[in-house]
């Protein structure tokens, strides 16, 4: 079963917006993860953070958690239209264990 | 270096038929997950290698699918008497030993039983 739900579950905006997916999730976590899924392709690795840390940065990409709230959210600042894909938050409750992951959200870049 | 590769990309069979799936993890992976992802959904769990052997098969939904990794490396998703419910992206990843759970996913094999 999923671990929780990402909203919304579509998003459609302009170039060079920003786009904010949150991601909600039920038990305690060791890491949550993001991950990036185009049309007919594999699953690609984003960003993951640590249940420790609150906010991370990579690049255009902001994560940040709230373990007490059990969510997540992933920023993508400056949106471009390869940014058009599916994206997963994903958990997992000690190292190594399974992913949970939740439906994902849709993005769109329109140019 | 390559990545997970998966074979074959795209599989249709007919209920009732047997299946077998591969994949080829990133070399030197000790670790090796199977997911299964239907339309719409985000990719669900079916079982972890650690090695050659399985670590949490608590996924595997019923007797009908097994997976084995003989020589810890290569793995093959078995599943026995097909159903159409089966339908649905079969995706294996791999990571290596270390302090992160990132993942590496290869493209899914797509199963269509008919």
């Amino acid at each position: 079963s999923q671990q929780g739900e990402e909203d919304p579950q579509a998003l459609s905006i302009q170039e060079g917006e920003n786009a904010t997916m949150n991601c909600s999730y039920k038990t305690s976590i060791n890491n949550l993860q993001w991950y990036r899924q185009n049309s007919g392709r594999g699953l690609v690795h984003l960003i993951l953070i640590r249940s420790n840390e609150r906010e991370k940065h990579s690049g255009r990409l902001r994560v940040t958690l709230d373990t007490s709230k059990k969510s997540s959210s992933l920023l993508i600042t400056a949106s471009r239209a390869a940014d058009t894909a599916s994206y997963f938050c994903a958990t997992d409750r000690e190292y190594g264990n399974k992913l949970v992951f939740g439906a994902g959200t849709i993005l769109r870049v329109k140019s | 270096g390559a990545g997970v590769s998966q074979t074959p990309s795209n599989k249709v069979t007919e209920k009732g038929k047997y299946v077998e799936l591969r994949c080829d993890p990133i070399s030197g992976h000790t670790a090796l997950y199977w997911y299964r992802q239907s339309l719409g959904q985000g990719p669900e769990f079916l079982i972890y290698f650690q090695g050659t052997g399985a670590a949490d098969d608590s996924g595997l939904p019923n007797d009908r699918f097994f997976a084995v990794r003989p020589e810890g490396s290569v793995s093959t998703l078995k599943i026995q008497r097909t159903e159409r419910g089966d339908s649905a992206v079969y995706l294996c990843a791999s990571r290596t030993s270390g302090s992160s759970n990132e993942q590496f996913f290869g493209p899914g094999t797509r199963l269509t039983v008919l």
